[in-house]
């Protein structure tokens, strides 16, 4: 079945530091895949996504390439700060003929230092 | 515009009770999700309904667990006979089409004592 890894938390950081969540996958056929994220107190919300191999989902300085060879789908933003402080999940949603259910990594607390 | 909505936000109730859990889309989804995010399982599935189609059931962990959506839009999931292991959040989502963005309500906490 499918299944989603992505490092463990929780992630501690000074503002302006680079941001790396390693998330790996394992699906069959070619998923769409995601990363949401979950502020304190609110629910999650879509961060950024691609369908397809090679593409960049990117959304507020965060960015993330579909590397099919690797089955990857790295978080990075070049520059963090305090209001990125949150939950982030990786998730991916198999081909239409296998249902349109997200399947979720664990999740990986970031914590942005002033 | 109005998100997807979810009562209560928490609800106690002791071991062996029945609870219903409601979730209100986004006007004019057709596709509705549950979800249960707890410590020991992190996020994972539940059952999918899409239009009139047969809900998709297959993350549902027991029998206890059902749910239903009536008239295409509200949906209830309903646990019997709770037990302890079901105190999570459980989250509700909706698409306007499957497959779609999904928009997540704020979620119901479930304590089970």
């Amino acid at each position: 079945g499918n299944s989603v890894t992505q490092m463990e938390g929780p992630v501690t950081l000074s503002e302006e530091a680079f941001l790396t969540i390693n998330c790996t996958y394992t699906a069959t056929g070619y998923p769409s895949l995601f990363w949401y994220v979950q502020y304190p107190g609110e629910g999650l919300q879509l961060l950024l996504k691609a369908t397809k191999a090679d593409d960049k989902g990117s959304n507020k300085g965060f960015e993330a390439t579909y590397r099919k060879e690797t089955t990857s789908f790295h978080l990075e933003k070049g520059s963090v700060q305090v209001s990125d402080s949150a939950v982030y999940f990786c998730a991916l949603r198999g081909p239409e003929a296998a249902g349109n259910k997200l399947t979720f990594g664990g999740g990986t607390r970031v914590l942005v230092k002033p | 515009g109005a998100g997807v909505s979810q009562s209560p936000s928490n609800k106690v109730t002791e071991k062996g009770k029945d609870v219903e859990l409601r979730c209100d889309p986004i006007s004019g989804h057709t596709a509705l999700y549950w979800y249960r995010q707890s410590l020991g399982q992190g996020l994972e599935f539940l059952i999918y309904f899409q239009g009139n189609s047969a809900p998709d059931k297959s993350g549902l962990p027991s029998d206890r667990f059902s749910a239903e959506r009536t008239g295409g839009s509200v949906s209830t999931l309903t646990i019997q006979r709770t037990q302890q292991e079901d105190s999570a959040v459980y989250l509700c989502a909706s698409s306007l089409a499957a497959p779609g963005e999904q928009y997540f309500g704020p979620g119901t906490r479930l304590t089970v004592t």
